[in-house]
């Protein structure tokens, strides 16, 4: 069975700051990778993706992650956090089933403080 | 806007009710997905379509619920006699045949059962 555990339910970094995000994941395959945010009162979308080429995958908005198999982790960073960064961060691993069933994580609430 | 949409936004209704929530996808996209949302969680997979074929279903998707894709366009997504437990976010998104696990989604339906 595939899943995704996300170390941390609440994160706190002021501006400026460096950002880290924290994914474990499960996987009998090669898994794909995703992060997507949700802003408050906005749609999920898609920061960056992992799909066994690069190990770090570069995203939108300055973020990046870093496929490390021998860790089983995908974790989100970036260098300077800015206040439009607040909101929920989640991890996902697609299943390989033929339905290519999306699993999420419980998600990281990111608060940027001034 | 080419974005994926749904209607209602909100939703409030009385226990025992039925309702019913719709989305349209991007045009061209064949693969629709529907997901539940709670407070503090990531969503949860409920039923996915490729084009008017509804290829998986989650165990969370109960007798109550039903899913429909008549013409591979747009869906709905009907909950028969809810109840409080039904009360979340649904969420709706679609993606290509090509890009798995690049899902777009809708802002979302809240349901609010009474």
């Amino acid at each position: 069975a595939q899943s995704v555990t996300q170390l941390d339910s609440h994160v706190s970094v002021s501006e400026g700051t460096p950002v880290l995000l924290r994914c474990n994941y499960s996987s009998s395959y090669s898994p794909s990778l995703f992060w997507y945010v949700q802003h408050p009162n906005k749609g999920l979308q898609l920061l960056l993706k992992y799909t066994s080429a690069a190990t770090l995958v570069k995203g939108i908005n300055g973020f990046e992650a870093e496929f490390k198999k021998s860790e089983t982790s995908f974790h989100l960073t970036k260098p300077s956090a800015h206040m439009s960064d607040a909101a929920e961060y989640f991890c996902v691993v697609i299943t390989n089933t033929g339905g290519f069933k999306t699993i999420f994580g419980a998600g990281t609430r990111l608060f940027v403080k001034a | 806007d080419t974005g994926v949409s749904q209607d209602p936004r909100h939703k409030i209704t009385k226990r025992g009710q039925n309702v019913t929530f719709r989305c349209d996808p991007i045009s061209e996209h064949n693969r629709l997905y529907w997901y539940r949302q709670t407070l503090g969680q990531g969503p949860e997979f409920l039923t996915y379509f490729q084009n008017e074929a509804q290829l998986e279903k989650s165990r969370l998707l109960s007798d109550r619920f039903s899913a429909e894709r008549p013409k591979g366009s747009f869906s709905t997504l009907e909950i028969q006699r809810t109840e409080q437990g039904d009360s979340a976010m649904y969420l709706c998104a679609s993606s290509s045949g090509l890009a798995v696990g690049e899902l777009f989604f809708g802002e979302g339906s809240r349901l609010t059962v009474l």
